[in-house]
């Protein structure tokens, strides 16, 4: 069975800091994989995702992430942290086989200080 | 370009009564999904439907029943309320490909007291 760990439950960063989230995924092949984010009160939006070629994947927000297979990990980074990209921040992985249901990680609150 | 809709968007139930929570898409999506967030457990799956006429178990099913009306609609459905099922609840909607990303609604916060 496939999971996901992100290992920092808080990250407190300053405005204008680089940020890197960590992503670890368990996963018997080539996983899908995804970031999304989660503003107070909101839904998940889709940040950034990776199924195949570059490993090194840009998204919204000025947001990146790179796919290391041999470390099992996609950590998002940031070079410039706003204030206002303080939230929830999931990682998911989707099999690539059977029904592809997204499984996620158990999310990292991130806290920008001024 | 509504996206997922869920209704309610708050709910207040008392142990034992029953509800069912809304979803509809609208993007001509294959599968949806229900899961329920609480604090430090990220995301869990309850059931998902990977094609209209067919649902399935996910992670934490138990005290939880599902309708895939038809391909816009999934409802989840708490027979008899226990305070355990105070969450916040998601439904989300996909194409069905693993490389095709989860639409979600806002959430519907429901306590059981």
């Amino acid at each position: 069975a496939q999971s996901v760990t992100q290992p920092d439950i808080h990250i407190t960063v300053s405005e204008g800091a680089s940020l890197e989230l960590r992503c670890n995924y368990s996963y018997g092949a080539t996983p899908y994989l995804f970031w999304y984010v989660q503003s107070p009160g909101q839904g998940l939006q889709l940040l950034l995702k990776y199924f195949s070629g570059d490993t090194l994947v840009q998204g919204i927000k000025g947001f990146e992430a790179e796919f290391k297979r041999s470390q099992s990990s996609f950590n998002l980074r940031k070079p410039s942290v706003h204030w206002s990209d303080a939230a929830e921040y999931f990682c998911a992985l989707h099999a690539s086989g059977g029904s592809y249901i997204p499984t996620f990680g158990r999310g990292t609150s991130l806290i920008v200080h001024p | 370009n509504a996206g997922v809709t869920q209704t309610p968007k708050f709910q207040v139930l008392k142990t034992g009564q029953s509800m069912t929570l809304q979803c509809a898409q609208d993007m001509n999506h294959n599968s949806m999904y229900w899961y329920r967030q609480d604090p430090g457990m990220g995301l869990r799956l309850i059931y998902y439907s990977a094609s209209e006429g067919t649902t399935d178990k996910g992670e934490v099913p138990n005290g939880y029943n599902v309708s895939r009306l038809n391909k816009r609609e999934f409802s989840l459905r708490l027979e008899s309320a226990a305070p355990s099922q105070t969450s916040v609840y998601f439904c989300a909607s996909s194409e069905g490909g693993g490389y095709t990303e989860a639409f979600f609604g806002q959430g519907t916060r429901l306590t059981v007291v």
